[in-house]
């Protein structure tokens, strides 16, 4: 079974642009969680989708948002890009409800310069 | 809201040695627990979990400590590997009945001295 893809990689914005990172969970899995990870913070959750539904929310601006297409599919966006959003956004996917383990993708490396 | 300290942000080892990365949490609902391994380049992979209606669990060479009373754990890595060297997550969940938020915070580095 295909692990978790996240797209793309690597990305260079400018502060001010937007970014939108798409992740596709493992088949099967339901719910797609994403979080912020860098040196000083650590891995931060932000959001969790769960059929096409917001199910919790991590302490984050709503300059971040997401959300879950019907497939399982999910996408982030980040709008008014400031320096410190420069980091490893990370995805994971869980089959549903009562199933904590988490599966995570590679991840994409934002840089805002 | 939870925190947790890990008591130490690194750990070096010799291979062969055993390891053990502790962590403490402060939210007493918490009622299951999951340690994480992050290599480098990767995102963090599930190693073991625990629920707080145990108070020991074993895997393929790791063993997790619970300690309720003191709101403790402990990852136990035995005869330790070069491939065990990365950063290893504690997490408690935020609270009861949050669904999938979990604390992870900056996590233990280890490195494995060969």
């Amino acid at each position: 079974k295909a692990g978790v893809t996240q797209t793309p990689r690597y990305l260079i914005k400018t502060r001010g642009q937007q970014v939108t990172l798409s992740c596709s969970p493992i088949s099967g899995h339901r719910s797609v969680s994403w979080y912020q990870q860098t040196p000083g913070q650590g891995l931060q959750f932000l959001f969790e989708y769960f059929s096409e539904t917001q199910r919790n929310k991590g302490n984050f601006p709503g300059r971040f948002s997401g959300r879950q297409f019907s497939n399982s599919r999910s996408e982030m966006n980040v709008s008014t890009l400031e320096l410190g959003d420069s980091a490893l956004y990370l995805c994971a996917s869980r089959p549903g409800q009562g199933a904590y383990e988490q599966y995570f993708g590679p991840g994409t490396r934002l840089t805002v310069t | 809201g939870e925190s947790v300290g890990l008591h130490l942000p690194t750990l070096s080892v010799q291979e062969g040695d055993n390891s053990i990365i502790n962590c403490a949490y402060s939210n007493s609902a918490s009622d299951y627990f999951i340690w994480y391994k992050q290599e480098s380049g990767k995102g963090p992979q599930f190693i073991i979990d625990i629920r707080s209606n145990m108070d020991k669990r074993q895997g393929q060479r790791v063993t997790v400590l619970l300690n309720k009373t003191v709101k403790h754990l402990s990852l136990q890595i035995a005869a330790t590997q070069p491939g065990d060297s990365a950063v290893y997550f504690c997490a408690p969940p935020l609270g009861r009945h949050t669904g999938n938020q979990f604390y992870f915070g900056t996590g233990t580095s280890l490195t494995v001295i060969p």
